[in-house]
């Protein structure tokens, strides 16, 4: 089956700590995305890869780190330098077009402890 | 400052009705508009979009309303059910990157 698989669904930390979560995608597309959504807002973009070994800033991008080595893959860190983590993060993909969807993973919801 | 936005942040509506959803934007470079449906704990799933060339576009019971010169546009669900109960989010992008999402609207359909 054609998917966004994130991984772990559910994730709790320490402060200080970094964590990973991963997002794989078999549908062959470029472009990828992390999201993150709090209670009563929407979805705000941390980063987006486009291609490739190539990967852009979102609007909050500070304490988030990602790698885009290969395609079907787009992992995020939560840094401990990230002020405020806890929340419900989403991966998505897309085929970079002008007019195509954005296709989402289930989501990972990261508590700090 | 919010690019797309949803100002109901809630929505009731009798089963059978219609549902009338809104969103407004700001920046006039949008060119592609696409409503996304959300369940607690999932991720949001497609519903419908339309390019700026249209001014609607319509897929079974959900059609999606554009006017550029206002910078609005809305999704209509007819005949509302149940299980469109959900959170519906409006989402805007420049030829198809950096998508932006609007804060949401929970729809609830009462039987």
């Amino acid at each position: 089956d054609g998917g966004i698989t994130q991984s772990p669904k559910y994730l709790f930390r320490k402060e200080g700590q970094n964590v990973t979560l991963s997002c794989e995608q078999n549908l062959n597309h470029d472009a990828m995305y992390w999201y993150r959504q709090d209670p009563g807002q929407g979805l705000r973009l941390i980063y987006y890869s486009q291609i490739v070994n190539d990967f852009q800033k979102g609007d909050i991008a500070e304490g988030y780190s990602v790698s885009r080595e290969k395609k079907e893959s787009f992992p995020l860190t939560v840094t401990s330098a990230q002020k405020n983590p806890t929340a419900f993060y989403l991966c998505a993909s897309g085929r970079a077009s002008a007019t195509g969807e954005l296709f989402f993973g289930e989501g990972s919801r990261l508590t700090v402890l | 400052d919010q690019q797309v936005k949803q100002n109901s942040p809630s929505l009731s509506v009798q089963e059978g009705r219609i549902s009338i959803l809104n969103c407004d934007y700001t920046n006039s470079m949008f060119d592609y508009f696409l409503w996304y449906k959300k369940y607690p704990a999932e991720g949001p799933t497609f519903l419908i979009s339309i390019s700026s060339i249209k001014d609607k576009n319509e897929d079974g019971r959900f059609t999606v309303f554009l006017n550029k010169s206002a910078k609005h546009l809305s999704l209509h669900i007819v005949p509302s059910q149940p299980g469109d109960s959900a959170v519906y989010f409006c989402a805007a992008s420049v030829r198809g990157q950096n998508f932006v999402f609007g804060p949401g609207t929970r729809l609830s359909v009462l039987p």
